[in-house]
């Protein structure tokens, strides 16, 4: 199984902080890794998928990079609706898995 | 609009079974494999299982293979997950999930893609 580590597991930031997640495979996932965000009670949302793509929909300050074992998430300017939980997946393998999350908070 | 609705959760005792139901509604079903992913209280989302858009192929997590089956009906619609065995760790809340990111996707590529489409959850506890 491909095992994703996710850091940090929790961040703490302002509105208009940049922030960045980081999240690394144990094995080459050729790109396919995608992003997640989760709000309390709410089912996960697609922001970003093969690494970089921005999935419809996503506002422009949420952008990813990486590749191969690699791979971050960025938020140029967080905003209100953006503390919640972030989730990395490869989607290379199957089991497809998940890093543990980082949750956002506000400072 | 897209949706997916998950229905069939309950509270049952260890050892026993239940059965979880995703029904589609906007998109053509037919076109997208379908996961099913969980999240037990308080913890992180784990994959579950995934069914090709046909239902000729089916994956499934090592923690529930051969305890769980996954089955797809594309005249209704609507996606199952057989639980039997039922464990005290198998109690999160259950989603489904179509396969698919970005603006097109393609039915023999579902394996690949992100999880675009996510039911509002059910919950399954498993308690005696």
């Amino acid at each position: 199984d491909i095992q994703m580590t996710q850091s940090p597991s929790s961040l703490s930031a302002s509105v208009g902080d940049r922030v960045t997640i980081t999240c690394r495979a144990s094995q080459n996932t050729y790109n396919n890794l995608n992003w997640y965000q989760q709000r309390p009670g709410k089912a996960p949302k697609l922001l970003i998928y093969t690494a970089s793509s921005l999935q419809t929909g996503v506002p422009s300050r949420f952008s990813g990079s990486g590749s191969g074992t690699d791979f971050t998430l960025t938020i140029s300017s967080v905003q209100p609706e953006d503390f919640a939980t972030y989730y990395c997946q490869q989607s290379y393998n199957t089991p497809y898995t998940f890093g543990r999350g980082t949750k956002l908070e506000n400072k | 609009q897209m949706q997916l609705v998950e229905s069939g959760g309950g509270v049952v005792q260890p050892g026993q079974s239940l059965r979880l139901s995703c029904a589609a509604s906007g998109f053509t079903f037919n076109s997208y494999g379908i996961n099913w992913v969980r999240q037990a209280p308080g913890g992180g989302l784990t994959w579950v299982a995934l069914i090709s858009y046909d239902g000729s192929n089916k994956y499934y997590a090592d923690s529930v293979k051969g305890r769980f089956t996954i089955s797809r009906d594309n005249s209704k619609n609507t996606v199952f997950l057989q639980m039997n065995s039922l464990r005290g760790d198998d109690t999160a809340v259950y989603y489904c999930a179509r396969a698919c990111s970005g603006a097109e996707c393609y039915p023999h590529a579902y394996y690949y893609y992100g999880l675009d489409v996510w039911g509002q959850g059910t919950t399954v506890t498993v308690s005696s």
